[in-house]
């Protein structure tokens, strides 16, 4: 149990183009989504945290304009980064927390999406 | 002073070996504990939780809790180079896993 899922895992996209990520828990229903991001050989840095139906909240310096995020379903959560630069290229993670089979203290993490922004 | 406070190694063992991984955290009040492993290009899976002080074993896994010193570890017994990965020890500083902070990872590697 406890798998979450992304789609795509991997994007190429031109700069000024904006690209969604999606992240589903595929067995479990997730009470909280979050968003991270890493950049080669660094640690995890969470950008954001959702529930369901309610506005995400932002880490400092994260801008919620450019990174829009949509958890519309207790399975789904969306990340669109907007007006994609080369800086934007980077590994971004979701992991999510749940509840009825599985542990609620615990994340699970989605494989990641790889974007490259040219 | 970091919440969660890992040493970034590299670790080197041979295999075989008894790989020992340390981790520190800031927040007396932290009930959960957590080892994500973390291979080159691939995200976190966990490997171990804990929440009471002792040790808890998992195959060739133990991890070890001491509240009272603030200090969580991961012990990978005979080790093999597919434990090569960077290890992520994660503290939540709440109860439904909301606050979860992460160490920056300890690089491990296995030499055959």
């Amino acid at each position: 149990g406890a798998v979450v899922s992304q789609h795509p895992s991997r994007v190429i996209c031109k700069s000024g183009t904006s690209v969604k990520i999606e992240c589903r828990s595929l067995d479990f229903q997730a009470t909280t989504m979050f968003w991270y991001r890493q950049f080669p050989k660094k640690s995890l840095m969470l950008m954001a945290t959702s529930n369901e139906g309610s506005k995400a909240t932002y880490e400092q310096g994260v801008e919620k304009d450019k990174f829009l995020i949509n958890h519309a379903s207790l399975t789904l959560s969306t990340l669109t980064v907007t007006s994609a630069h080369p800086e934007d290229s980077s590994f971004y993670i979701c992991s999510a927390t749940g509840f009825a089979s599985i542990r609620t203290d615990t994340q699970y993490f989605g494989p990641g999406t790889r974007l490259t922004v040219l | 002073q970091k919440e969660v406070e890992q040493n970034s190694g590299p670790l080197s063992v041979p295999e075989g070996a008894i790989a020992s991984l340390n981790c520190t955290y800031s927040d007396r009040g932290s009930q959960s504990f957590f080892w994500y492993r973390q291979y080159s290009g691939k995200s976190p899976e966990l490997i171990m939780s804990i929440y009471s002080n002792g040790d808890k074993e998992d195959g060739r896994f133990t991890a070890q809790l001491n509240k009272a010193s603030q200090y969580v570890s991961l012990l990978i017994r005979d080790s093999q180079p597919s434990d090569s990965a960077t290890y992520l020890c994660a503290v939540n500083m709440d109860d439904v896993g909301n606050d979860m902070r992460f160490g920056a990872g300890t690089r491990l590697t296995v030499k055959p």
